[in-house]
């Protein structure tokens, strides 16, 4: 397909994992992106992948990269309440980026 | 190190009318790009700048939107005249010429035409 696509919502209980998928359009794409907004907020870069790489682990997020199915996955470990905003991922050709429509994450307490 | 910033941060106009926003990107970051996140999607590139040259600017609306960058800084997006369907958050972001071409994001300007 054309789009990058995400589920749009997400709920989880307070202290759970969160996992978000992501299926993007071109297997070349160099660096794969996942941002966070807040509302009201533009949006804030959490972490990237390069293409050559399969999981890349910074604190509690986990990203995980199949690039054979051209599916990327954001994992969100003992999720807070203050996670709850929507996370867009995005591909990049190094510097035309695409993104996804968002997934709303709620957090239940 | 100071982030992108964007003014006004809200604006509220009629259809027809004109509207500029502003942007300065952080310091140094020689590309700058403008998107359109209309409510519920991902934002939409509208155009990239690199310095004050424009490197594409294939989805943006010539026949009333407009951009520059004339000193390779700062940078302005106007729409004239503005349409009810412009109504969205238009955001700026920039970002360094090496490395991994993350972008930067600023707070966004929310307009909504009436």
């Amino acid at each position: 397909g054309e789009d990058v696509e995400q589920s749009l919502f997400l709920s989880v209980r307070e202290g759970d994992s969160s996992v978000i998928n992501c299926t993007y359009t071109d297997s070349s794409s160099t660096y794969l992106y996942w941002y966070k907004q807040e509302p009201g907020a533009g949006l804030q870069l959490l972490t990237y992948i390069f293409s050559n790489m399969d999981m890349k682990q910074d604190q509690r997020l986990t990203v995980l990269l199949n690039k054979k199915d051209k599916h990327l996955s954001l994992r969100i470990a003992d999720t807070q309440t203050g996670d709850s905003a929507i996370y867009f991922c995005a591909e990049s050709l190094k510097r035309d980026m695409r993104f996804g429509a968002g997934t709303r994450l709620t957090v239940k307490p | 190190e100071a982030g992108v910033a964007q003014s006004p941060r809200y604006k509220i106009i009629e259809k027809r009318q004109s509207v500029a926003f502003w942007c300065n990107p952080i310091s140094g970051h020689a590309t700058l790009y403008w998107y359109q996140q209309i409510l519920g999607q991902g934002p939409k590139l509208l155009i990239q700048f690199q310095n004050n040259g424009v490197v594409d600017d294939s989805q943006l609306p010539k026949d009333r939107f407009s951009a520059e960058r004339l000193k390779g800084v700062d940078s302005t997006l106007k729409i004239q005249p503005a349409k009810l369907e412009d109504s969205a958050v238009y955001l700026c972001a920039s970002s360094a010429i090496r490395g991994t071409w993350e972008q930067y994001f600023g707070p966004g300007t929310r307009l909504t035409v009436t």
